[in-house]
């Protein structure tokens, strides 16, 4: 069975650039999340979808981020303007029960330079 | 104040070795615990939930004081392969938020 894909799987960009990074979750998983990775903040959750619908974006740093889910199989987080300090990896991760098991499944993860 | 607190290390440990981590979390609510591992420039994967009374799998043993809000993970006979960093997971009180510890690098030398 397929994993979590992600991509791309790197991007260098510049400043001020926008992108946007894509989510494939596994089939029949109803919840999504998009971390961002950091050394110095470690694992941090920017936004979560139960059924396609978001749940709770608190966690997303400003208004520059935005993040969509317009179907069970497929989700986007779109950085615009980026900036330097977004330099990151972003991961995408799904789970089939709304997190009761424990378990979240990873993407490999987009690694993610601003210059 | 995080939500869940990690020594980041390194534990440099030689192959044989007993090693233990501890983690804090800062909310009484949370539901459930879990313990994950991430090798180098790798995702993040479950190693083990974490019980109320304790539990155990093969060589790695979790254990959960409430009272103290801390986490601990227990690893006997370090394996060279065990080398990696180990994120301390906490669940929130409706499950849907997933927070995670800075984590704790270990290096198991041979």
């Amino acid at each position: 069975d397929a994993g979590v894909i992600q991509s791309p799987r790197h991007e260098v960009t510049e400043m001020g650039q926008e992108v946007t990074l894509r989510c494939k979750p596994i089939s029949g998983h109803n919840s999504l999340f998009w971390y961002r990775q950091t050394m110095m903040r470690g694992l941090e959750l920017l936004i979560y979808f139960n059924n396609n619908v978001p749940i709770d974006d608190s966690g997303m740093p400003e208004d520059r981020f935005s993040a969509k889910m317009p179907n069970a199989s497929f989700s986007t987080l779109k950085i615009q303007p980026s900036e330097p300090r977004d330099s990151a990896v972003y991961f995408c991760a799904s789970t089939p029960d709304r997190g009761r098991s424990g378990e979240l499944f990873f993407g490999e993860g987009s690694r993610l330079t601003v210059l | 104040r995080k939500e869940v607190e990690q020594d980041p290390g390194p534990f440099n440990v030689p192959e044989g070795a007993t090693v233990a981590f501890n983690c804090t979390y800062s909310n009484s609510a949370s539901q459930s615990f879990f313990w994950y591992r991430q090798d180098c420039r790798k995702e993040p994967k479950l190693l083990m939930s974490v019980y109320s009374s304790g539990n155990e799998d093969g060589r790695f043993t979790a254990q959960l004081n409430r009272a103290s809000q801390y986490i601990s993970l227990l690893i006997r006979d370090s394996k060279l392969s065990d080398s990696a960093t180990y994120l301390c997971v906490v669940n929130s009180a409706n499950f849907n938020k997933f927070y995670f510890g800075s984590g704790t690098k270990l290096n198991v030398k041979p």
